[in-house]
């Protein structure tokens, strides 16, 4: 069956990077795009961008580019999204999701806390 | 920006039909699809290309898109359908909207 599984909760300081992984299971890693989507608590979803594990290619929303980075190990299945100059406001649940069927995500990671605190 | 727009909530009897619009510039242009989200836990895809259910996702749950909307019906509320839905189009979330049955 196909699985999304993310490393554990962080928390950083102001200005820290802060790096979430993403390791599939259960279909073909190179085969389907990564989705990174973000939740503040309360507050809606919200899309940081894309990546294709198989040539690399990136697209990042336009509020998130120059400090989001999202990468790739095809060898362990693994996909990795950077935040870097976090701030208070970066405090959120950040999810990992498989594109696929027109839609950002037809199966989801369980989420990362990444809490910016001083 | 492209921005979608939902209600911020609708609230349903059980066994009724609940309606959740999703608005957006010439939305009916583009493909959109709907979550489902319950507190604590990753959303699920409910609908994908305007219409089609994935594997294991009841009937009753329907969408369309036309014009500038795009709306998602659940039919036969139950009380497990009771969360958060979110549009989504060309990468944007709606709004959410949260759906109480009463």
């Amino acid at each position: 069956q196909v699985q999304l599984v993310q490393s554990g909760a962080e928390v950083k300081k102001p200005g820290a990077s802060v790096k979430v992984s993403c390791k599939a299971s259960g279909y073909t890693f190179t085969s389907y795009d990564i989705n990174w989507v973000r939740q503040a608590t309360g507050q809606g979803l919200e899309w940081m961008g894309w990546m294709n594990p198989n040539s690399g290619n990136t697209g990042y929303a336009q509020k998130f580019q120059g400090r989001v980075t999202m990468t790739r190990n095809t060898s362990i299945s693994t996909a990795y999204m950077e935040l870097s100059s976090l701030r208070s406001e970066d405090t959120a649940v950040y999810y990992c999701a498989r594109g696929s069927l027109s839609a950002t995500g037809d199966y989801w990671g369980q989420g990362t806390l990444v809490t910016v605190s001083s | 920006s492209y921005e979608l727009t939902q209600p911020p909530s609708v609230s349903v009897s059980p066994g009724q039909t609940a309606s959740i619009t999703c608005s957006g510039d010439k939305l009916g242009d583009k493909y959109a699809c709907w979550y489902q989200q319950k507190p604590g836990q990753s959303p699920v895809l409910v609908i994908y290309q305007d219409s089609k259910r994935p594997s294991g996702i009841p009937e009753r749950f329907s969408g369309s898109n036309s014009g500038n909307t795009a709306t998602l019906t659940i039919s036969g509320t139950q009380a497990m359908d009771e969360a958060d839905y979110y549009c989504q189009a060309h990468g944007v979330f709606g709004t959410g909207t949260k759906v109480t049955v009463l």
